[in-house]
């Protein structure tokens, strides 16, 4: 069974910076792809950034990309999300997802999300 | 932003058949599988077809899926209340170096 919890929501000011972080409860953590992707309230989904299995590869969508980063901890199991700069248009629900063992191998789980509010 | 496009919504009465369509472009539908999620209300997506066609252990064989070129479709037969739900496509895309989504379809049971 995997299980993953999402922690670190909240509201923020705009500009200011928040990191989420994502415990998995997943046999082989290591082998995997993790992947981070946002739904803002009533809209669809929005992947964000991927990490892969060795933590080597990070992707991000163009809307985020050069304000977000992406960190794994192999030996803690923790998938981690630093949001800086942010803005208003980053307020979603925020999910972390096991991928498989490539990059582009199917987004399997999800966890329940953490809500990132941005607003003064 | 969205990728693949899907009709906003569609209905259906219980027992009968639904499908539902997700277009997308030589980047991602046209070199990738579809992967389809269903979102019920307030809570997670949850997996419901890989590979095109492929259903995770535990989702019934009322759900089916196919790709074609830049098109894929999911489908619904024998369609019952509990299918109430937002369904996404998904598939990863060679330019963005990640997965895009589907904008998403609600399917209505009447």
């Amino acid at each position: 069974q995997v299980r993953l919890e999402e922690s670190g929501g909240g509201v923020v000011q705009p500009g200011r910076s928040l990191r989420l972080s994502c415990a998995a409860s997943t046999f082989s953590f290591s082998d995997y792809t993790f992947h981070w992707v946002r739904q803002a309230p009533g809209k669809g989904l929005e992947w964000v950034a991927l990490i892969s299995s060795d933590g080597n590869t990070k992707n991000f969508a163009d809307s985020v990309k050069g304000r977000f980063t992406i960190s794994r901890d192999n030996s803690k199991n923790m998938v981690y999300l630093q949001l800086d700069g942010l803005r208003p248009d980053d307020t979603a629900l925020y999910y972390c997802a096991r991928g498989r063992v490539t990059i582009f191998g199917v987004v399997e789980f999800w966890g329940q999300g953490t809500l990132v509010t941005v607003s003064s | 932003q969205s990728v693949l496009t899907q009709p906003p919504s569609t209905s259906g009465t219980p027992g009968q058949r639904v499908t539902i369509s997700c277009s997308g472009g030589s980047s991602n539908l046209g070199s990738y599988t579809v992967n389809w999620y269903q979102q019920l209300p307030g809570t997670a997506p949850r997996l419901l077809m890989y590979s095109n066609n492929q259903r995770p252990s535990g989702v019934p064989d009322r759900f089916s899926g196919s790709k074609s070129g830049t098109s894929a479709s999911l489908s619904i037969s024998g369609l019952q209340s509990d299918d109430e739900a937002e369904y996404f496509c998904a598939a990863w895309d060679d330019s963005l170096q990640g997965f895009v989504f589907g904008t998403g379809t609600v399917v209505i049971v009447l």
